[in-house]
């Protein structure tokens, strides 16, 4: 089946530090990748919808200088957290979609997820 | 615009069957999934419905769509301790987006 990746698993930072994570479908290629953030105990917010060779689209109220998009290749994605402050921390979720099952039932897959917290 | 709700919390024995409840507000959804999510992963799809079905059965799982209602449930037969997880579930409708709930939290005790 698809698999999707994100490294780091778990990264801790100093406050107004920025970090790096990279999301990766490893046996497909992926023109959209979606991240989503997840506080405890709360639900998948979508953060902003990348496009391989494009500018990512970003929902409302997250700030696209704050969080940096990157999709430069078919295969990867990288979210980068600038100037992070401990509100930052979170649970962030990259999925993946399969181009060649676009319109199908099951179209995005999500990777492991990657816990951040900013101290 | 899109809104998906979810009970919090649902306590059930090993061998007893769950069901957990799920409201959507798009009617133009095309497909609603079930995800479940253990700690500290990502999500594992765990089975979907096309918003044009009334019911699916996969194994011990069975969906049932109301669409009228705009209500969706997932049903687990026989329930096992290795269904102790976060589930959620979405909508995913115009844009291809995917809305998520707030999530089921499902605890089985033996």
């Amino acid at each position: 089946g698809a698999v999707v990746s994100q490294h780091p698993s778990r990264v801790i930072c100093k406050s107004g530090t920025s970090v790096k994570i990279e999301c990766r479908s490893l046996d497909f290629q992926a023109t959209t990748m979606f991240w989503y953030r997840q506080f405890p105990k709360q639900s998948l917010m979508l953060m902003a919808t990348s496009n391989e060779g494009s500018k990512a689209t970003y929902e409302q109220g997250v700030e696209k200088d704050k969080f940096l998009i990157n999709h430069a290749s078919l295969t990867l994605s990288t979210l980068t957290v600038t100037s992070a402050h401990p509100e930052d921390s979170s649970f962030y979720i990259c999925s993946a979609r399969d181009r060649r099952l676009a319109g199908g039932y099951n179209e995005q897959f999500f990777g492991p997820g990657t816990r951040l917290t900013v101290l | 615009g899109e809104d998906v709700e979810q009970s919090l919390f649902l306590s059930v024995r090993e061998g007893d069957s769950s069901v957990i409840n799920c409201t959507y507000t798009d009617s133009s959804s095309t497909y609603l999934y079930w995800y479940k999510q253990e700690p500290g992963a990502g999500l594992q799809l765990l089975t979907y419905i096309f918003s044009n079905m009334d019911m699916k059965q996969d194994q011990r799982l069975t969906v049932l769509l109301n669409k009228k209602d705009k209500h969706l449930s997932l049903r687990i037969a026989d329930t096992q301790t290795g269904d102790s997880a976060i589930y959620f579930c979405a909508e995913r409708a115009a844009g291809n987006k995917l809305t998520f709930g707030g999530g089921t939290r499902v605890l089985v005790k033996p």
